[in-house]
């Protein structure tokens, strides 16, 4: 089974705070994904990669950078957390056009 | 117009009930296609891949029609484990890259 964990599952910042969100996969997946999910929403995309130290932006890339020196490994970051970036964060890995697994998200909230 | 449509829901049924799902997408070179299923506040897991001559695993039935641009998912003798929300998911390429989410239709099954 594909294994996808989050380095936390509440999370509570003040505005103005850089945020690490780490995801970390054991199944050698070559694509790594970064959401967020809001109610009325939906899933929306912020970052994806395809490989190691690649990435590219996905719907809503503003605000936020992310980090793959490991291939297991995708970070996103808030350099300085605002309170509309609160929100449900989830990561999900896949490979090719196959189905995405997802981790068990990580819920931010920004005071 | 959104690139992938489902019915706005929710949708309250007694068990034992049969429903179904409707999902439109717009990009017609679409390759893949997936329903996934979203427990409250948990992540979205895959229920079922999607093919092109239809598929059923067990209680549920996915159909695609390209030419319509159009999924469905039957859920026949519908249990009370059945209460989430149901994702239509997207593939528009495959490299598993361009994964496009549906706002869900939540079911809710009563006693």
């Amino acid at each position: 089974d594909v294994k996808v964990t989050q380095s936390s599952r509440y999370l509570v910042k003040r505005t103005g705070e850089k945020v690490f969100l780490e995801c970390v996969q054991d199944m050698d997946h070559e694509n790594m994904f970064w959401y967020r999910q809001d109610p009325g929403l939906g899933l929306r995309l912020i970052y994806f990669s395809y490989d190691v130290k690649m990435k590219e932006k996905g719907d809503i890339p503003e605000g936020y950078s992310v980090s793959r020196e490991k291939k297991e490994r995708f970070s996103l970051i808030l350099e300085s957390a605002s309170t509309n970036q609160t929100s449900m964060y989830l990561c999900a890995t896949s490979e090719g056009s196959n189905e995405q697994f997802f981790g068990p998200g990580t819920r931010l909230t920004v005071l | 117009r959104k690139e992938v449509e489902q019915d706005p829901g929710p949708f309250n049924v007694p068990e034992g009930a049969t429903v179904a799902f409707n999902c439109t997408y717009s990009n017609s070179a679409s390759q893949s296609f997936f329903w996934y299923r979203q427990d409250c506040r948990k992540e979205p897991k895959l229920l079922m891949s999607v093919y092109s001559s239809g598929n059923e695993d067990g209680r549920f039935t996915a159909q695609l029609n390209r030419a319509s641009q159009y999924i469905s998912l039957l859920i026949r003798d519908s249990k009370l484990s059945d209460s989430a929300t149901y994702l239509c998911v997207v593939n528009l390429n495959n490299y598993g890259q361009n994964f496009v989410f549906g706002p869900g239709t939540r079911l809710s099954v009563l006693p």
